[in-house]
């Protein structure tokens, strides 16, 4: 259990261009998701938190016109890049939160790479 | 500020113990010790965790020093494909921050043949 997808898996866009990623809870309702985001030899760095139904919580330098994130259902949240330039070419990993007893467990997708050309 | 110290790299040969340690002299009573994975160009795997006393799962087994300053996690017998970067995170295990994960840097284990 406890499975979370993205697609897709890789995108190779223009600059300028925007890209939609989505992300699946596969089998359980994720109340809270996360987006991370993580550059060549980096740590992952959290982007946002979103919660159904309500608006993201950015992490402070994320502009949120720029990554627009929706969570409009328990099992799904899209990541959507607007206006792509070169320096937003990163892997972008997204995570489902799930109670486990009096906690809360995150579970990774797989991430997407993302190129801009 | 991701509260936790670990090395950067490590080797490992096949077939060997791995022990990773990890600094968390910080840690406050109600934080647990966690510990992820990242194989390279995938999503970070869940591997164990522990609050104070010695856990074991299929995957590994962690042991937390009597103060709760440092812990170790143990691959017993390590495969080519543990290589990976293993983060240790430190966060409450509920109520306030216990959402988030902060990521340091980790440690890369390279397994060898």
């Amino acid at each position: 259990g406890a499975v979370v997808s993205q697609h897709p898996s890789r995108v190779i866009c223009k600059s300028g261009t925007s890209v939609k990623i989505e992300c699946r809870s596969l089998d359980f309702q994720a109340t809270t998701m996360f987006w991370y985001r993580q550059f060549p030899k980096k740590s992952l760095m959290l982007m946002a938190t979103s919660n159904e139904g309500s608006k993201a919580t950015y992490e402070q330098g994320v502009e949120k016109d720029k990554f627009l994130i929706n969570h409009a259902s328990l099992t799904l949240s899209t990541l959507t890049v607007t206006s792509a330039h070169p320096e937003d070419s990163s892997f972008y990993i997204c995570s489902a939160s799930q109670p486990q007893g009096a906690s809360w467990e995150q579970f990774f997708g797989p991430g997407t790479r993302l190129t801009v050309l | 500020d991701a509260k936790t110290t670990q090395p950067t790299s490590m080797d490992c040969a096949e077939g060997r113990a791995a022990n990773l340690p990890c600094n968390h002299s910080t840690i406050s009573g109600n934080e647990y010790v966690y510990w992820y994975r990242q194989i390279h160009s995938q999503g970070p795997q869940y591997i164990i965790h522990g609050l104070k006393n010695n856990e074991t799962n299929e995957m590994a087994s962690l042991i937390i020093t009597e103060d709760r300053k440092s812990s170790t996690l143990i691959l017993p017998h390590a495969t080519l494909r543990d290589t990976a970067v293993y983060y240790c995170i430190v966060r409450p295990y509920s109520g306030a921050g216990s959402y988030q994960l902060t990521f340091g840097k980790g440690t890369k284990l390279s397994v060898i043949p």
